[in-house]
């Protein structure tokens, strides 16, 4: 059961312009969402996330908000640069269990 | 500390052989997890520890499948007869705590096996 979706597998965005990637989860117990973000040949490298009490969540460029009445999620990166171009997942969580999507690779171009 | 380290790196082995692999997670942290990831989708759980006490097991880790951390630190994961379709990319993880949950897990780069 896929209780974590990202339905764009890639998304190629100017360098200087904003990137959204979203993300849409069924299970309404998660209590965090969170965004990792993978280069090739490392692992997932933990982002931003969010509590499910709140709607936004802000860290420099990258802001996360979450629409729970959606069940829906998006990661805004402003302004994009190249160094950020890497495949993003979402992730849900509800104790130790912690789901994953199947990934948006991002590609900022110069 | 130099994160959580994973070895080896790539793995190829022949249908039917057995694989171990190793991680070693941050030292202070106590809960590690196994996950697996395949081309196309995102890391799928396996199985988590808390200390030395092996916590939860995902329905994906069949009888063939068997993790360890005797001693709290280190955990290998071993793969008997192997079969093709469990080739994929092998991500531990590690966290202290539950703070893993608000704060995201830290990943190994991975061992990626490939069952000819």
């Amino acid at each position: 059961d896929q209780q974590v979706k990202q339905n764009s597998p890639s998304l190629s965005v100017q360098e200087g312009r904003i990137s959204i990637l979203n993300c849409d989860y069924t299970n309404s117990m998660f209590d965090y969402f969170l965004w990792y973000k993978k280069y090739p040949a490392e692992g997932p490298t933990f982002l931003i996330s969010i509590s499910s009490i709140k709607d936004k969540n802000e860290d420099g460029r990258f802001t996360v908000f979450l629409n729970k009445s959606a069940k829906h999620l998006s990661l805004h990166i402003v302004p994009s640069q190249p160094g950020d171009s890497a495949v993003y997942f979402c992730a849900a969580s509800n104790n130790n269990d912690m789901r994953f999507g199947a990934g948006t690779r991002l590609t900022v171009k110069p | 500390d130099t994160g959580v380290s994973q070895d080896p790196r790539h793995k190829i082995t022949k249908r039917g052989q057995n694989v171990t692999f190793r991680c070693d997670p941050i030292s202070e942290h106590n809960r590690l997890y196994w996950y697996r990831q395949t081309l196309g989708q995102g890391p799928e759980f396996l199985t988590y520890f808390q200390n030395e006490a092996q916590l939860e097991k995902s329905r994906l880790l069949s009888d063939r499948f068997s993790a360890e951390r005797p001693k709290g630190s280190f955990s290998t994961l071993e793969i008997q007869r192997t079969e093709q379709g469990d080739s994929a990319m092998y991500l531990c993880a590690s966290s202290l705590g539950d703070r893993g949950v608000s704060d995201g897990y830290t990943f190994g780069s991975g061992t990626r096996l490939t069952v000819v």
